[in-house]
């Protein structure tokens, strides 16, 4: 099963409002990086947390990450449409020799 | 502009073709990855390597095998492509260390008829 799971799986919202996603996973990480993929392309990195950070910020971005529960949120302030894309979290696990593992993502539309 | 380049955004190949796709970055990364991606499974990994001339299996290597010459490429091969292998397929670059993100390609579509 996949190490990281997003929620939603799907998110539409107008044009200014803020977007927020989840994700879960199941075991210890040195990092979890959140991924843009527009349709039909490849994946873009957009946020790294290490495993002993908290909180993150990167422009409109602000991703978290609690480790006690396993779960990190990406939050997306003010949302333009070419916000429009799949939001993959991944994980890069202790285990596995920090392969990532990707979730099945989430699908955010942002409508003008 | 730094980046993961693939040959082909779209394929066409006939079943029990042999497959070669190409996957080539500039940034002199130790590590680089291919990925399958498909609706409702996500990203899989198929094959990696840390450095020239290794490769490690990941989730999904049957029916493929890779090969890495040189630093700045590594080949996906499909033995003898099948209509199951028709996928979105995306290689990934990374520097070696923990705390890197991936580099990706812009993905090829194969489709195997």
């Amino acid at each position: 099963s996949q190490q990281g799971e997003e929620d939603p799986q799907a998110l539409s919202i107008q044009e200014g409002e803020n977007a927020t996603m989840n994700c879960s996973y199941k075991t210890s990480i040195n990092n979890l990086q959140w991924y843009r993929q527009n349709s039909g392309r490849g994946l873009v990195h957009l946020i790294l947390i290490r495993s002993n950070e908290r909180e993150k910020h990167s422009g409109r971005l602000r991703v978290t990450l609690d480790t006690s529960k396993k779960s990190s949120s990406l939050l997306i302030t003010a949302s333009r449409a070419a916000d429009t894309a799949s939001y993959f979290c991944a994980t890069a696990f202790k285990a596995a020799g920090n392969k990532l593992t990707f979730g099945g993502g989430t699908r955010v539309l942002v409508k003008p | 502009d730094v980046k993961v380049t693939q040959s082909s955004r779209y394929l066409v190949k006939r079943t029990g073709e042999k497959v070669f796709l190409e996957c080539v970055q500039d940034m002199d990364h130790e590590n680089m990855f291919w990925y399958r991606q498909d609706p409702g499974l996500g990203l899989r990994l198929i094959y990696f390597s840390y450095d020239v001339k290794m490769k490690e299996k990941g989730d999904i290597p049957e029916g493929y095998s890779v090969s890495r010459e040189k630093k700045e490429r590594f080949s996906l091969i499909l033995e003898s492509a099948s209509t199951n292998q028709t996928s979105m397929y995306l290689c990934a670059s990374r520097r070696t260390g923990f705390n890197y993100g991936y580099t990706f390609g812009s993905g090829t579509r194969l489709t195997v008829v």
